[in-house]
């Protein structure tokens, strides 16, 4: 399987900052990287699709970037609704695995 | 509108089974791929099993493979997972998700998703 880590596991923020989220891969996988926020007690909610697409109704404040096994995850500006865990996601692969999660709260 | 409602989640012994349905409305749900995606309780999002638009081609983790069983019926708008000899460890609310795929490739970025369904495994 296509091992996925994510850093930091957690950071504190202002509003008005600019957020930097990593992820990487065991192996190349291409473009086939998709972000997901997920907020407690809901689903989660993708952002962004293959590497940097940003998903239809998501602000353009997020963006992604990235290729092979390196990948960014940029929020620009943190609004007060962006506090929320983040999670990285391989479909390279048929058998999807998940990044362990980076946690955004309010500093 | 999209809706995935999730049902089935419920309180289990080890060794038990369980079967989750997620009803699907608002799309054609026979020309989308399924998947289900489990979170254990204070923990991250763990990909669980697929199945294609047509239920001919199906996938599982190592982790509930012999164990579980994805499937679908078109005509009922649902899916369905059939999970037998239940343990502790799969404690976790699941979610339904669908995916597109054309005939040469899937992409399998998480559009849609249901609420969650709770599966508790404990005695």
């Amino acid at each position: 399987d296509i091992q996925m880590t994510q850093s930091p596991s957690s950071l504190s923020a202002s509003v008005g900052d600019r957020v930097t989220i990593t992820c990487r891969a065991s192996q190349s996988i291409s473009y086939s990287l998709n972000w997901y926020q997920q907020k407690p007690g809901k689903a989660p909610n993708l952002l962004i699709f293959a590497a940097s697409n940003l998903q239809s109704g998501v602000p353009s404040r997020f963006s992604g970037s990235g290729s092979g096994t390196d990948f960014t995850l940029t929020i620009n500006s943190l609004h007060p609704e962006d506090f929320a865990t983040y999670f990285c996601q391989q479909s390279y692969s048929s058998f999807v695995t998940f990044g362990p999660g980076t946690k955004v709260d309010i500093k | 509108e999209v809706q995935l409602l999730e049902s089935g989640g419920n309180l289990v012994q080890p060794g038990g089974s369980l079967r989750l349905s997620c009803a699907a409305s608002g799309f054609t749900f026979s020309n989308y791929a399924m998947t289900w995606v489990r979170q254990a309780p204070g923990k991250g999002l763990e990909w669980v099993s697929s199945i294609g638009s047509d239920g001919d081609t199906t996938y599982h983790a190592d982790s509930v493979k012999g164990r579980f069983t994805i499937s679908r019926d078109n005509s009922k708008n649902t899916l369905y997972l059939q999970m037998n000899s239940l343990r502790a460890e799969d404690t976790a609310v699941y979610y339904c998700a669908t995916y597109h795929c054309t005939t040469s490739s899937c992409y399998r970025n998480y559009e849609n998703w249901g609420q969650g369904a709770l599966v508790t495994v404990s005695s």
